[in-house]
């Protein structure tokens, strides 16, 4: 199985600023198709999770282009460009490119200082 | 719009059984993968099964993989997950989802698994 890990796993931050959170996953993510199936969500509290990003950098209709996603290989990044208040939750990576099993990271919690 | 509402969840003792459905609303969901994806109070999320479009292919995680059954009805636009032989450590918040990379999510129904 494609193990996920993201770090931090908590991240302080503060309004108007930017921030920036990191994936990896145990082995490369391109899939026979050419294709990078990682993907980034968001929980808001007590919330679902929303898809923000998919294909490493395709941003979700709606979702707000201080949003970015890059990345290859076993290696990505989500970026906020300047953090807003209704940033704050949960933000998980997610792996399709080798299932079953899909496999998603821990989590990385993301509030205010 | 695209609407995914779940249903069936509840109180359950362990070794019981519990059906969930979701109602799809929005879309072909013919045309669609569908998904269930689990979260356990205060903890991150796991992919729980997956099926293709015409119902012909199904996938599971080892944690469930011989007692949960994942179905859908075409007719009904629903998708289903039969547990089986439930445990402690099935309580979660099961939520419904569109695609193998799901771009849409129900609201959850939770499961809680305890004597």
């Amino acid at each position: 199985d494609v193990v996920m890990t993201q770090s931090p796993l908590s991240l302080p931050v503060t309004l108007g600023q930017p921030a920036s959170i990191s994936c990896r996953s145990s082995q490369s993510l391109v899939h026979s198709d050419g294709n990078t199936y990682l993907s980034w969500f968001l929980q808001r509290p007590g919330q679902s999770p929303r898809r923000l990003i998919y294909r490493v950098s395709n941003r979700d209709s709606g979702v707000p282009d201080r949003f970015s996603g890059s990345g290859s290989g076993t290696d990505f990044t989500l970026k906020i460009s300047r953090v807003e208040a209704e940033d704050v939750g949960v933000y998980f990576c997610m792996q399709t490119t080798h299932w079953p099993p899909c496999t998603f990271g821990p989590g990385t919690k993301v509030d205010f200082k | 719009e695209v609407q995914l509402v779940e249903s069936g969840g509840g109180l359950v003792q362990p070794g019981g059984s519990l059906r969930l459905s979701c109602a799809a609303s929005g879309f072909t969901f013919n045309n669609y993968w569908m998904s269930w994806v689990r979260q356990a109070p205060g903890k991150g999320l796991e992919w729980v099964a997956n099926i293709k479009p015409d119902g012909s292919d199904t996938y599971y995680a080892d944690s469930v993989k011989g007692r949960f059954s994942i179905s859908r009805d075409k007719a009904k636009n629903s998708l289903f997950l039969q547990m089986n032989s439930l445990r402690a450590e099935d309580t979660a918040v099961y939520y419904c989802t569109r695609g193998k990379t799901p771009d849409y999510w129900g609201q959850g129904t939770l499961v809680t698994v305890s004597s």
